[in-house]
């Protein structure tokens, strides 16, 4: 079973502290995820990793940033946490795309950040 | 306008009933997927589809390229059915997932 781990379940900080969130798979897949869930407007893409070092904005990469230094782990950073960074993350990974075939993405258990 | 729109966004059942869900997208997609979100969850991939029909359980998929349409269907709906079911697309080439809304389900004793 894919397994897809983060390190905080609820997390609680002040405005303008750096935050981490940590995210750890165990099945060797390439692509690893980002996402912020909000009421009424669903999940959205922060930010994308394909391969090792590599990354790509999504859809909301403001006030974020990541980083993959091995397969397994991708950090999402708050760099300096405000209010409305408050929400629900979750992180996602799946194998490439290769030879047609497309997977599914399996998910972490989120955090639930608050910042006050 | 959002890519992915689904209706209902909110749904109440009495247990036993038939649900469905449905899910239209405005761009071409190479799959669409069906996910389940228990409260305080995380999220469960349901299905993934590219044509036709899927079942598994008493959960039925379909999908109408054509029409750009896809339902989820539950039979016999059970009270632990209750969650939100997100329809997700991935268009052409894309590693990534849009996502509509998501539909809250819950169903009653």
């Amino acid at each position: 079973d894919v397994k897809v781990t983060q390190s905080s379940r609820y997390l609680v900080k002040r405005t303008g502290e750096k935050v981490f969130l940590e995210c750890v798979q165990d099945m060797d897949h390439e692509n690893m995820f980002w996402y912020r869930q909000d009421p009424g407007l669903g999940l959205r893409l922060i930010y994308f990793s394909y391969d090792v070092k590599m990354k790509e904005k999504g859809d909301i990469p403001e006030g974020y940033s990541v980083s993959r230094e091995k397969k397994e782990r991708f950090s999402l950073i708050l760099e300096s946490a405000s209010t409305n960074q408050t929400s629900m993350y979750l992180c996602a990974s799946s194998p490439p795309r290769g030879g047609g075939a497309v997977h599914e993405q399996y998910f972490g258990p989120g955090t639930r950040l608050t910042v006050t | 306008k959002n890519e992915v729109e689904q209706s209902p966004q909110n749904l109440t059942a009495q247990e036993g009933e038939f649900i469905t869900i449905n899910c239209s997208y405005s761009v071409g997609i190479s799959a669409l997927h069906w996910l389940q979100q228990h409260p305080g969850g995380g999220i469960v991939s349901l299905f993934m589809l590219s044509s036709g029909k899927k079942k598994h359980g008493r959960l039925i998929a379909t999908i109408n390229i054509q029409e750009k349409h896809s339902s989820l269907h539950i039979t016999a709906s059970h009270p632990r059915d209750s969650a939100v079911y997100i329809c997700a697309v991935m268009s052409g080439g894309s590693e990534k997932l849009v996502f509509g809304k998501g539909t809250k389900l819950t169903v009653n004793p």
